[in-house]
């Protein structure tokens, strides 16, 4: 089976420009998290997918982020127009969505390393 | 709200060491406890979970750690360390009463180096 991936894995691009992340959660999982790490700082939560709707999008930086999930599959995370301060990994993760209490493992991709110079 | 600390953001310790890394945790409800490893080149992966019942976790690669929840600690331990532990480790907690399942809070992560 085969895990969460994410492209592209590295992204080098100047202030101002654009970038789109994209994230392939395993199939079947309807949960879908994105976070993110700034160099040297913990690893902070952005948002939750629950298939196409966003749950919890609390973590968000500004408006300059968009985070997609049409369909309920893959994820986009776009950023637009990009600052210094964005540099960092972002990850993905998923997991099954159960009823209620504690969701299953949560399945964490490589990670897509964002240079903003 | 929640936080973690981990105490450390680099530890060696020699091949057959004790492995002891540091996770303190702030929560206002029960806490559901993990701790990630994160390789050279991959995703973050499960060591292990603290959830509810036995306070002593056993997780993969033979580390373990104990929920002790009037030190609010959630130390990793591994007996004797092997050069393929080296990696970076994170403590996290999530929120149990509100579902929120898997939104985690992590701690800044401690890089561990092993030594011949």
């Amino acid at each position: 089976e085969a895990g969460v991936t994410q492209f592209p894995s590295h992204s080098v691009i100047e202030k101002g420009q654009t970038v789109t992340l994209r994230c392939d959660p395993i199939s079947g999982h309807d949960n879908l998290y994105w976070y993110r790490r700034v160099m040297g700082k913990e690893i902070k939560f952005l948002l939750h997918f629950v298939k196409e709707s966003k749950q919890d999008e609390s973590g968000m930086p500004n408006n300059r982020f968009l985070a997609e999930r049409t369909g309920g599959t893959y994820s986009t995370l776009k950023v637009q127009p990009a600052e210094l301060e964005d540099s960092g990994v972002y990850f993905c993760a998923s997991s099954h969505l159960v009823g209620t209490g504690l969701n299953t493992e949560a399945f964490f991709g490589q990670g897509t390393r964002l240079t903003v110079v | 709200a929640q936080s973690v600390t981990q105490l450390g953001s680099h530890v060696s310790v020699s091949e057959g060491a004790l492995v002891l890394l540091r996770c303190n945790y702030s929560s206002s409800v029960p806490p559901y406890l993990f701790w990630y490893v994160q390789y050279p080149n991959q995703g973050l992966q499960l060591l292990l979970k603290y959830t509810t019942g036995a306070t002593l976790v056993k997780g993969i690669n033979g580390f373990e750690a104990e929920f002790k929840k009037s030190e609010t600690s959630f130390h990793l331990t591994k007996p004797s360390a092997h050069m393929s532990d080296a990696a970076e480790y994170f403590c996290a907690v999530s929120d149990r009463v509100t579902g929120g399942g898997n939104k985690l809070t992590f701690g800044t992560g401690t890089q561990l180096k092993v030594e011949l």
